[in-house]
């Protein structure tokens, strides 16, 4: 069974600080690595992909992987109230086609 | 360009009834994907079609179904409707699917609810 697992939050960040997201996934042949925003009542929206070991910037989004301990994190810098949304992480394996597998998603809260 | 677009945004349907749900992916994108989101269960992958064909598909029962068109468009449909198909279902499109570095864009998404 192939698991992306997420903390679910809430995770509440007062603003201009920096919010961590973080992931662990299950399977090791696992090769591409996004992080999607969801706002509530809308559709994911692709923040930032990583596929090789390190970080990876843009913006005031940083994405790292490490696959030896098979997790992916996600650093917001400068937090703005509107970053406040769930963040999806989501993996694509490497056999076969299958498609992206999601975590359950952060619940992130930015106070001003 | 154009994102990709659902048809249509909300539907409100009866136990029993089917449905059927439609998505145009962006242009030149050939690989379709539909998932199902729930409060309870997240973002469930349903199925991907590729040229015309069922590539991949989820472990959901067989009242879920799909076809793609030679334009790349997609319909699914829900046969005899149950309570727990009350979802937003997504649709994403991307240029070939198969995982690898291959980006899934996703559409606004179809609300369904099942009276």
């Amino acid at each position: 069974q192939k698991e992306v697992e997420q903390n679910s939050g809430p995770l509440s960040v007062p603003e201009g600080a920096i919010a961590s997201l973080n992931c662990t996934y299950s399977d090791r042949g696992s090769q591409s690595f996004f992080w999607y925003r969801q706002y509530s009542g809308k559709s994911p929206e692709l923040i930032m992909s990583i596929y090789s070991n390190g970080d990876k910037e843009d913006g005031r989004f940083t994405a790292q992987l490490n696959k030896a301990s098979q997790y992916v994190s996600l650093l917001i810098r400068d937090s703005q109230p509107s970053d406040s949304a769930t963040y999806l992480c989501a993996v694509s394996f490497l056999f076969g086609n299958e498609k992206l597998t999601f975590g359950t998603g952060t619940r992130l809260t930015i106070i001003p | 360009k154009a994102g990709v677009t659902q048809t249509p945004r909300y539907l409100i349907k009866t136990r029993g009834q089917q449905v059927t749900l439609s998505c145009s992916p962006i242009s030149g994108h050939r690989s379709v994907s539909w998932y199902q989101q729930t409060p309870g269960q997240g973002l469930q992958f349903l199925f991907e079609y590729f040229s015309e064909t069922q590539r991949n598909k989820g472990n959901f029962p067989g009242r879920f179904s799909g076809r793609q068109f030679s334009n790349s468009r997609s319909e699914m449909n829900v046969s005899t409707l149950e309570l727990g198909d009350s979802a937003l279902y997504l649709c994403a499109s991307s240029t070939t699917g198969g995982g690898g570095t291959d980006t899934q864009y996703f559409g606004p998404g179809t609300r369904l609810t099942v009276l």
